[in-house]
């Protein structure tokens, strides 16, 4: 079974830009809507994005999503050190009858 | 606001069935806005979709489990449950329990529980 394709690290300094990317195919994210959580090991998953690029409630503006054909990003703009943390990305697949595949998640490091 | 709690056995031996439950406070299981979810993670792995179960009892499995797992849920206690039927050591993972909302269009996970560690003994 395949995974969305995520790179396994990123890193940047207080107040930067950083960009996490997430590549899939034609029948889960080229059709489907993406969503992106962030989990520190031992805690509950937190949602950021759903439905491509929609923040639920509580969640900082400086998240923002994208999606462009069968790849999506996450933006984290004036990177903090609370950000530091694992980032998965997330869609339904339409092949074999139907199932959810998540990214195979991107740790974020703080410098 | 919603909050799920995961609890089991935290050690299964091998070829057995793991067993968990997913118990909900802050709001209904019964709802007919969220279906309620499994997903795991190995060690030093990401998340794997395990399925999810609506409260009419309608369930969804990933096809790569689907013959190991049974999903139900018990709506006077609020509660739902997973079973993994001959578990090896492969099965040892965080087992994450989540809340879905009900859109034909999306599929995520809004809410989650902080998991709970299944260790298959070999």
């Amino acid at each position: 079974q395949s995974v969305l394709t995520q790179p396994p690290s990123a890193s940047g300094t207080p107040g930067q830009r950083v960009t996490i990317s997430c590549s899939g195919s034609g029948s889960n994210i080229g059709s489907n809507p993406v969503s992106w959580y962030q989990h520190l090991p031992g805690t509950a998953p937190k949602l950021l994005i759903y439905t491509n690029n929609r923040r639920p409630s509580g969640v900082s503006d400086r998240f923002s999503g994208s999606k462009s054909g069968a790849s999506a990003s996450l933006a984290i703009s004036g990177l903090q050190s609370e950000d530091e943390a694992d980032y998965y990305c997330a869609a339904w697949d339409d092949s074999l009858n139907g199932h959810v595949l998540f990214g195979g998640g991107t740790k974020l490091t703080v410098l | 606001q919603v909050q799920l709690q995961e609890s089991g056995p935290g050690l299964v031996e091998s070829s057995q069935t793991l067993s968990l439950t997913c118990t909900v406070s802050g709001g209904s299981i019964k709802s007919a806005d969220y279906y309620w979810s499994w997903v795991r993670q190995h060690p030093g792995k990401g998340l794997e979709w395990v399925g999810y179960i609506y409260y009419s009892g309608n369930t969804y499995y990933n096809p790569s489990l689907k013959s190991r797992i049974t999903i139900s849920i018990n709506t006077s206690r609020n509660h739902f449950s997973l079973k993994l039927s001959s578990v090896t050591v492969a099965d040892t993972a965080v087992y994450h329990c989540a809340r879905v909302p009900r859109f034909s269009y999306d599929y995520y996970f809004d809410s989650w529980g902080q998991g709970t560690l299944a260790t298959v003994s070999s």
